[in-house]
């Protein structure tokens, strides 16, 4: 079946680079979205990516997708401690499938 | 707009008791799913709904049940609340189902967050 799969937690210092890292297993996904959950809210679409694309940049936020390797991520340049949250990544194949998120810790 | 609207926000049940948790949309979404969210794992489907009239089993659907008599509201009803229902439980929507070459992100409400003793 599908899946998506995440590193659980990821810890950086304010002003560094933030890398968030996914992998997903339908081919059939024809777009890509990262969420990001800030404690005890919803979850808040950030970016989406459609699959014949291999980068997106939004602002602070690029995305990258590498198809063959079936292979997502999300790089948040000059990270605050506001982008502190639990980031997920979502497939949209056969069904909307999400990743079990990562938590970004941003220390001062 | 006001999107996804949740409620309750919070609330503590008995095991045994049985409630409904409320959603609404009001952005005309033929979607819509129920989700929980546990530690650790991600948000597992519960239920889902193409339209109204219209339901279906998600990953994880005992225990609960859902009706769709309108295109605006999605209830989610716990029959006999048991301790593992113990959950932060999210509704979303979206245009449609999204199959294919469509971008159609689902929009999450604010979630209920449910402790059963």
């Amino acid at each position: 079946g599908e899946d998506v799969e995440q590193s659980l937690f990821l810890s950086v210092r304010e002003g560094d680079s933030s890398v968030i890292n996914c992998t997903y297993t339908d081919s059939s996904s024809t777009y890509l979205y990262w969420y990001k959950q800030e404690p005890g809210a919803g979850l808040q679409l950030l970016t989406y990516i459609f699959s014949n694309m291999d980068m997106k940049q939004d602002q602070r936020l690029t995305v990258l997708l590498n198809k063959k390797d079936k292979h997502l991520s999300l790089r948040i340049a000059d990270t605050q401690t506001g982008d502190s949250a639990i980031y997920f990544c979502a497939e949209n194949g056969q069904n909307f499938v999400f990743g079990p998120g990562t938590r970004l810790s941003v220390l001062p | 707009n006001a999107g996804v609207t949740q409620t309750p926000k919070f609330q503590v049940l008995k095991t045994g008791q049985s409630m409904t948790l409320q959603c609404a949309q009001d952005m005309n979404h033929e979607y819509m799913s129920w989700y929980r969210q546990d530690p650790g794992m991600g948000l597992r489907l519960i239920h889902y709904s193409v339209g109204a009239g219209i339901t279906d089993q998600g990953e994880v659907p005992n225990g609960y049940n859902v009706s769709r008599s309108t295109t605006e509201d999605f209830p989610l009803r716990l029959l006999s609340a048991a301790p593992s229902q113990t959950s932060v439980y999210f509704c979303a929507s979206s245009r449609d189902r999204g199959q294919g070459f469509s971008n159609q992100p689902q929009h999450f409400g604010d979630g209920t967050r449910l402790s059963i003793l």
